[in-house]
């Protein structure tokens, strides 16, 4: 069974950093692109992010409000994945989730959306 | 605001058939598959259709979805009160490079 656990939420002050964790098991972690998604209070879903395989070059891309500020990354050793938030704004609070993605090649692109969710982790930025 | 639009709220009596609808545009549902998700009330998003009309395993058959031009819908039949959640639709965004999401739909039974 798919088990995805985020850690690492909580109350910072505008500004500031965090890291968010996910713990992956049940499947081969290695082998899945990965992604977070968000969800502002009472609002609706936003993708943050996504990370490739490193068979698929282990690269990263961003949404534009998060761009330069977060970064994902991931350990298969620990079948853990992360991301790194840093500049973080108000508008930044929301619950995380970490996802398994489907990746699909689409008329020569390749997409991913995403699949299996974890239960989140709350990030409150406020002073 | 969310890329994709849905209307915020849906209901029905138990047993009815609803139908929650989802609209974009050509370079998003008009192109690239879509797909939708539950998510009952504090818990996380689970995948309820794919590739327009296809179930993950366990999803029962009383949950359809389609797709034409630059729209797409997710019907319900056989209303349960287990039903009521919130509803999102999502496809792949050529031009954003990412997936985008509608802004959920409330479902009340």
């Amino acid at each position: 069974e798919v088990q995805l656990v985020e850690s690492g939420g909580g109350l910072v002050k505008p500004g500031g950093s965090l890291r968010l964790s996910c713990a992956a098991s049940g499947f081969t972690f290695s082998n899945e692109w990965m992604s977070w998604v968000r969800q502002a209070p009472g609002k609706g879903l936003e993708w943050v992010g996504r990370i490739r395989i490193k068979t698929d070059g282990g690269t990263t891309d961003y949404a534009a409000p998060v761009k330069d500020r977060f970064a994902i990354s991931r350990d298969d050793s620990k079948n853990t994945l992360y991301l790194h938030m840093t500049s973080l704004k108000t508008e930044d609070t929301a619950v995380y989730y970490c996802t398994t993605d489907r990746v699909a090649l689409i008329r020569g692109v390749i997409t991913n959306i995403p699949d299996y969710w974890g239960q989140g982790t709350l990030v409150t930025v406020s002073s | 605001q969310s890329v994709l639009t849905q209307p915020p709220s849906a209901s029905g009596t138990p047993g009815q058939r609803v139908t929650i609808s989802c609209s974009g545009s050509s370079s998003n549902i008009g192109t690239n598959y879509v797909y939708w998700y539950q998510q009952l009330l504090g818990t996380a998003p689970k995948l309820l259709m794919y590739r327009n009309n296809q179930r993950p395993s366990g999803v029962p058959d009383r949950f359809s979805g389609s797709r034409s031009g630059t729209s797409a819908s997710l019907a319900i039949s056989g209303l349960r009160s287990e039903d009521e959640a919130d509803y999102y639709c999502a496809a792949w965004d050529d031009s954003l490079s990412g997936p985008v999401f509608g802004g959920g739909t409330k479902l009340t039974v």
